[in-house]
């Protein structure tokens, strides 16, 4: 699996939009980037998915470069709720071998 | 959306004795469960993976006589730790994955918090 690396944390006002950028420079042709979302004492709950150029739902945006050795996860206007750790990982789908690999994720603080 | 359960949510044990963490999901056919651990403001560790009818894969490092896993049916998963000791105390969080989803759309169970005295 590819290594990722993100920012350790990031600290916000309440209504800004956040952008968390993650660093795969090892990314393979044929792996996807998710982004999960983990409350404190909770397990982490799956945000968006990506291949490549640009992926929005109803929590978040996803910008991959035509490279894709980076991608950048997008909150628009965040509230206090928001407040998490968020983990960019990196693979592909290898049948019942695949499996998730937790890098260190970036915690985010979101304040008034 | 696919819901996940563990039960207990949290439990405090003393050393030597065994625990069991049950990990059920309730809308779906799970496949494949994972068991990761997690310390204090560390990220989570994949302990192993289990697909039902089949023994579960460890990873490295994680004793398999200690941390029994049992995948029993597709919509139960147990993680029993044995002879449990301080070093143990960890939040333990298993996820699934239903049949023909993607790899990485697993769904999490709300973590199971164990406290060995």
């Amino acid at each position: 699996l590819a290594k990722t690396t993100q920012p350790i944390s990031m600290d916000s006002y309440e209504g800004q939009e956040v952008n968390i950028t993650c660093s795969h420079n090892n990314i393979a042709t044929n792996d996807y980037i998710t982004w999960y979302q983990q409350f404190p004492s909770q397990g982490p709950r799956f945000i968006i998915q990506g291949y490549k150029t640009k992926v929005t739902n109803e929590v978040a945006s996803l910008f991959i470069p035509a490279d894709r050795k980076s991608s950048t996860l997008s909150l628009p206007r965040v509230s206090l709720s928001d407040t998490a750790v968020y983990y960019c990982l990196v693979g592909a789908d290898t049948g019942t071998a695949s499996k998730l690999t937790f890098g260190t994720g970036t915690r985010l603080q979101v304040t008034l | 959306g696919a819901v996940v359960s563990q039960h207990p949510s949290w439990v405090i044990c003393k050393s030597g004795t065994s625990v069991k963490i049950e990990c059920r999901s309730l809308d779906f056919q799970a496949t494949t469960m994972f068991w990761y651990r997690q310390f204090p403001k560390q990220s989570l560790m994949l302990m192993a993976t289990s697909n039902e009818g089949s023994k579960a894969t460890y990873e490295q490092g994680v004793e398999k006589d200690k941390f029994l896993i049992n995948h029993a049916s597709l919509t139960l998963s147990t993680l029993t730790v044995t002879s449990a000791h301080p070093e143990d105390s960890s939040f333990y969080i298993c996820s699934a994955r239903g049949a023909g989803t993607y790899y990485n759309e697993q769904f999490f169970g709300p973590g199971t918090r164990l406290t060995v005295l």
